[in-house]
This record gives C-alpha cells, structure tokens and sequence, in this order.
C-alpha cells in the first residue's frame, strides 16, 4: 500500500538560508499534519491543513510557513534558518475527520550548519 | 510533552517481559497510542486503545489503560534485541480545530543480553 511520501530525506542548509519540504499524502487522503522532533525530544505539532485550510496549529515559529495544495500534497517553508531548527520533521495524513488515524512519513532530517 | 510522562529509561534482560508506562492528564482524550522508534528513524505505530477499553493485546503486546489514573502502560512479552528502541506513547482527543498528537517523552528500552 502506498504510504506518505516526504522528500528530500535529507536536508543540509547554513544558518538564515531558506528551505523547504514537501509532503505527499496517501491517495485519498486530504489532511495533512506536520511534526517537528528534535535531538532526543519527542515530536512537537506544527500545523495541520484540510482542504487547503489551516485546520490546527501548534508552535510553529513566524519564520515558518505552510500550505496545501489543490493535490493535497504540503509544503514546511524554513526561512532565516537557526541551528536549533535542526530536527527530523515529520509529515502525517489522514482522511478528513480521522485525525485519530494519523499515518506518518519516513521524515526528512533537517541540519542547519 | 508536558502533558504526557514517561520513564525516560528501562533496561530489561533478553527473555524477559518488558513494561513501559506513561501518564496523561487530558481526561478527554479518546485515543492513545504506542509508538516505536528506531534510531535514526521514523515512527511506527505500535498500537492504540480507544479511551472505552482497559485492555487489547496484540500479539507480544498488551496494552493496559487505566482511565481513572490516566496511565496507561504497554507489556512486550518474552523482550528480543530487536525490541531496543525509543518507546512514545501519544494522546488525542479529535475534535474540530483541535487534530494534533501529544507525544510523551519517550521511554529507551535497552536490551540486556
């Protein structure tokens, strides 16, 4: 079964450079939430989309922005990157109104140098 | 996460049965999960119990919920190297305009061989 796609896996940028990630959702799938984990933390919430609308949103940093596209894929833009955005960010979907059915991706591994 | 504790360490011996516990303090949450996590990787989901239930089992897993506590802990029967991992538990409570997961802190289950 397909499963959620992010890319790049890997992700190696310098402080105040801009980066951004993708997400593609399992087929069907209209919402999308992101997850950001530390160095041996546990995953914080950052923002969910439905239908192109932010539906949740946690602490997400004002340097941080995302959206979601006709195709439901979902884009985490990084800008004035700091070291301590060094994290593996994660990306889950999920059909609407099934937020308790959360499938996440592989993640991509941020460093910031 | 603040709402949700864990034990950050656990060592068991290989053979053995393993018990990582947890306590949250959202007395509305609906779902709560066990999820694993391999160094370097992403999260799989172990298993989860609706907030209805005090017990599943699934396979070397059994799942305790105890709802007047808030604890709720997971038993990995007869413990094998492949067990060693970083243990989350996570919460939800779905409901519009609130889709996120609460992570805890993670449990670090070492296996003693």
């Amino acid at each position: 079964a397909a499963g959620v796609i992010q890319s790049p896996r890997h992700l190696i940028k310098e402080k105040r450079e801009t980066a951004t990630l993708k997400c593609y959702p399992i087929p069907r799938h209209d919402t999308v939430y992101w997850y950001q984990q530390g160095p041996g933390q546990d995953p914080q919430f950052l923002i969910s989309f439905y239908e192109k609308m932010q539906s949740d949103k946690g602490s997400i940093p004002d340097r941080f922005s995302a959206q979601q596209f006709s195709d439901y894929h979902s884009e985490l833009n990084m800008s004035s990157l700091e070291l301590g955005d060094s994290a593996l960010y994660f990306c889950a979907s999920s059909l609407s109104g099934r937020a308790h059915e959360q499938y996440f991706g592989p993640g991509t591994r941020l460093t910031v140098t | 996460g603040e709402d949700v504790e864990q034990s950050l360490f656990l060592s068991v011996r290989e053979g053995d049965s393993s018990v990582i516990n947890c306590t949250y303090t959202d007395s509305s949450s609906t779902y709560l999960y066990w999820y694993k996590q391999e160094p370097g990787a992403g999260l799989q989901l172990l298993t989860y119990i609706f907030s209805n239930m005090d017990m599943k089992q699934d396979q070397r897993l059994t799942v305790l919920l105890n709802k007047k506590d808030k604890h709720l802990s997971l038993r990995i029967a007869d413990t094998q190297t492949g067990d060693s991992a970083i243990y989350f538990c996570a919460e939800i409570s779905p409901n519009f305009g609130n889709e996120k997961l609460t992570f805890g802190t993670g449990t670090r289950l070492t296996i003693i061989p």
